[in-house]
C-alpha cells in the first residue's frame, strides 16, 4: 500500500468526545490529504498539506483540524465528534500535484 | 461547478464478459483524468492517469479512453474476472489547484461466475 498507514482502522466514539486519526507515510511525499467517503458521495476533501506546518482547508473542513509537524505524519482531529462525522476516512499522499495519489486503507469512524 | 459524473451507478456481468464504464466531467481547466479501483473495505488504487494529449491508455485488461473535446472518458474491462468486482472511481484534476482532485461517486461492478 505504497508505505502509507492509517490508525486506528476502526473506532467507535461518543458524541462530543475528541478524536484523532493518524496517517503515517514512509515515502517522503510532499502532499498529504484527508478525505471522507460517504454513500452517494465521491470522496470529499477535508484538509490537505503541502509540507510541514503548511496546511489548508478542503471543501468539508468544518469540525475538523489537522496538523503536520513531520513530513511523515498528518493528523486529523475532530474536536468534538458529531454523528454527522460518522464516515470512512482516507488519507492520501502524492509526490507532486499531478502525480499518482496513493491511498491508505481507511479508518471507519462511528460516532454514537 | 466542477463535477464528475459516472454511469452506470452499478453493473452486474458474468465472468468472462466485457464491460464499459462511463465518466463525464465539467472540470476546467483540465489537467488529468484518473481511474481508480476500490475493493470493499480498502482504499482506492490507481489504474490509469491520462493527460489532455492522451486518447487511450491500457493497464492489463483495463483500457481507458479520453475525449477531451467532449469531456468524456470510458474504462473498458476485457474478459472480466471475479476479482474485478469493485467500485471504479473516475477522478479529474484541475490545473493550478492543489486541492482539486474531483471524485465521481463510482460505478459498483459485480462479476458473477
Amino acid at each position: 500500500d505504497a508505505g502509507i498507514t492509517q490508525s486506528p482502522r476502526h473506532k467507535v466514539t461518543e458524541t462530543g468526545t475528541p478524536v484523532t486519526l493518524r496517517c503515517h507515510q514512509t515515502e517522503n511525499h510532499r502532499y498529504m490529504y484527508w478525505y471522507r467517503q460517504d454513500p452517494g458521495h465521491g470522496l470529499r476533501l477535508i484538509h490537505y498539506s503541502y509540507g510541514v506546518k503548511d496546511t489548508d482547508k478542503g471543501e468539508v473542513s468544518d469540525g475538523y483540524s489537522v496538523s503536520r509537524s513531520k513530513t511523515e505524519d498528518f493528523l486529523l482531529t475532530l474536536e468534538s465528534a458529531t454523528s454527522s462525522q460518522t464516515s470512512v476516512y482516507f488519507c492520501a499522499i502524492q509526490r507532486g500535484q499531478d502525480t499518482e495519489a496513493f491511498f491508505g486503507q481507511g479508518t471507519r469512524l462511528t460516532v454514537v | 461547478k466542477n463535477q464528475v459524473e459516472q454511469s452506470p451507478q452499478s453493473l452486474i456481468i458474468l465472468e468472462g464478459k466485457n464491460c464499459t464504464l462511463q465518466c463525464n466531467y465539467t472540470v476546467s481547466p483540465f489537467s488529468n483524468l484518473r481511474w481508480y479501483k476500490q475493493d470493499t473495505g480498502r482504499g482506492p488504487v490507481s489504474l490509469t492517469i491520462m493527460t489532455f494529449s492522451e486518447n487511450t491508455k491500457s493497464n492489463g485488461r483495463y483500457t481507458a479512453t479520453l475525449d477531451a473535446d467532449t469531456k468524456q472518458s470510458s474504462l473498458h474491462i476485457t474478459a472480466s474476472q471475479l476479482s474485478d468486482s469493485a467500485s471504479y472511481i473516475c477522478v479529474v484534476s484541475a490545473l493550478r489547484n492543489t486541492d482539486k482532485l474531483i471524485f465521481g461517486t463510482g460505478t459498483r461492478l459485480q462479476v458473477f461466475p
